[in-house]
């Protein structure tokens, strides 16, 4: 893998369903995995910065893995709620802090 | 504590015409990255600046940009001779550290339309 990756593109969920995205990314070399959430006309706002293999993050609902030897992170929303509704973008870190981003991954809960 | 400002968030310049786009990182904040989202595509890096000096310009285009971050005031990203292709919303960010473990703080974007 040569670039950040996310799948899927888009998510269309119930209120109450869990769901989870997939961020894929270049093994070598590897500094840190960032998740932002970016919702419609706002900024994106940090989520997680992971750095460690096994590394396992959590804010409310929302956690995260890493796993860096196969370069693969997911992003897991528990009971999705309407609020939820936002693209959450994974970024790979070189040691400067050069974020390179994915596409996104657009979730839309629905009530 | 202020978050990143960012002005104009709305700018619309004609072809040949220069834009300046200005990034106040948060308090305390000494590292700023400018990054471009072009319509129908992702964010992309343009350029990382500390205090006085470019760090990583390696996302810059070639011609007609340039960056700043003097000691005192905003930083400063600028077009010359704007073309329509430069239409794009233009994100800074800001960390305390410019180390890849720290989170970085992004504005709400200048949204750049050429007529």
């Amino acid at each position: 893998i040569l670039n950040v990756e996310q799948s899927p593109q888009s998510l269309h969920v119930q209120e109450g369903d869990s769901t989870n995205f997939t961020c894929s990314f270049p093994s070598s070399n590897f500094y840190a995995l960032h998740w932002y959430r970016w919702e419609t006309a706002k900024s994106p706002e940090a989520l997680f910065v992971m750095t460690l293999n096994g590394d396992e993050k959590k804010k409310g609902r929302i956690s995260a893995t890493l796993n860096t030897k196969e370069g693969y992170s997911y992003l897991y929303i528990k009971g999705s709620q309407p609020e939820d509704s936002a693209t959450y973008l994974c970024a790979r870190s070189g040691n400067t802090g050069k974020l390179i981003f994915g596409q996104g991954t657009t979730l839309q809960v629905k009530p | 504590n202020a978050g990143v400002m960012q002005n104009p968030r709305h700018l619309v310049r004609r072809r040949g015409q220069e834009a300046r786009l200005r990034c106040s990182p948060m308090k305390g904040h000494s590292h700023v990255y400018w990054y471009r989202q072009l319509p129908e595509e992702g964010l992309k890096f343009m350029v990382y600046l500390q205090k006085e000096n470019i760090i990583d310009e390696s996302g810059m285009p070639k011609e007609r940009f340039s960056a700043e971050f003097p000691k005192e005031g905003p930083s400063i990203l600028r077009i010359q001779q704007v073309v329509r292709g430069d239409s794009a919303a233009y994100f800074c960010a800001s960390s305390p550290t410019g180390t890849g473990g720290n989170e970085q703080f992004f504005g709400p974007g200048t949204r750049l339309t050429v007529l």
